[in-house]
């Protein structure tokens, strides 16, 4: 079984609110990450998590904070977001962590809208 | 700066035909190669994974690398509508993840 689960599917916030997209998989995988995706356009890689600890950031801002619990979850908290920031918002995890060389299986992602 | 180049498209092909997609990478070291399937609003789904050069089938679809020249491909044999979607082209190599490129939009006609 290959499946990544995010909740929530959608969801609405204001640019003062706190809320947290969450992801799992129980595919016993190493490395974990967030991309964040714009319509018509490819997904763009915000973190990456390899054996629990941060390994890629790619200068996202601090608006977004992931967090790794356990193998099993991911995490990306959100705070003072902008309208900007509106899109859809993807996990996937790989097999082994460290040359990423596996495929990576994406989740159904998070449609997020910023008012 | 690693860079993965498709053709955006719409590639309209009639429902039977094969479509064929390509895509064309940078580095040199790249080792894994991706073929992604997106319909629209949902999440992209693996097609087919391809790491040494030749062809790789899979059902209708088969997958061609080309080491030498950076370039990997993408066949579609008897496209059906539900073929109808954007595919996205991903190279990994050396310890970068996943580079994608713009996605090739596929209309197969009815």
């Amino acid at each position: 079984d290959t499946e990544v689960t995010q909740t929530p599917k959608h969801l609405v916030m204001g640019m003062t609110n706190k809320k947290s997209l969450k992801c799992e998989q129980h595919m016993g995988h190493r490395a974990m990450y967030w991309y964040k995706q714009k319509a018509k356009k490819p997904p763009e890689l915000m973190f990456v998590y390899s054996y629990e600890k941060l390994s890629i950031n790619e200068s996202v801002p601090s608006r977004f904070s992931p967090e790794c619990p356990n193998s099993s979850l991911l995490n990306l908290h959100l705070h003072a977001l902008q309208p900007e920031d509106s899109a859809l918002y993807l996990c996937a995890s790989s097999a082994s962590g460290g040359a990423f060389l596996d495929t990576q299986y994406f989740g159904p992602g998070t449609r997020l809208t910023v008012l | 700066q690693k860079e993965v180049e498709q053709n955006s498209g719409p590639l309209s092909v009639p429902e039977g035909a094969i479509a064929s997609l390509n895509c064309t990478y940078s580095d040199r070291v790249s080792q894994s190669f991706f073929w992604y399937r997106q319909y629209s609003g949902k999440s992209p789904e693996l097609i087919m994974s391809i790491y040494s050069n030749g062809d790789k089938e899979d059902g209708r679809f088969t997958a061609q690398l080309n080491k030498a020249s950076q370039y990997v491909s993408l066949l579609i044999r008897d496209s059906q509508p539900s073929d109808s979607a954007t595919y996205l082209c991903a190279v990994v190599g050396g310890n970068t993840p996943l580079v994608f490129g713009k996605g090739t939009r596929l209309s197969v006609i009815a």
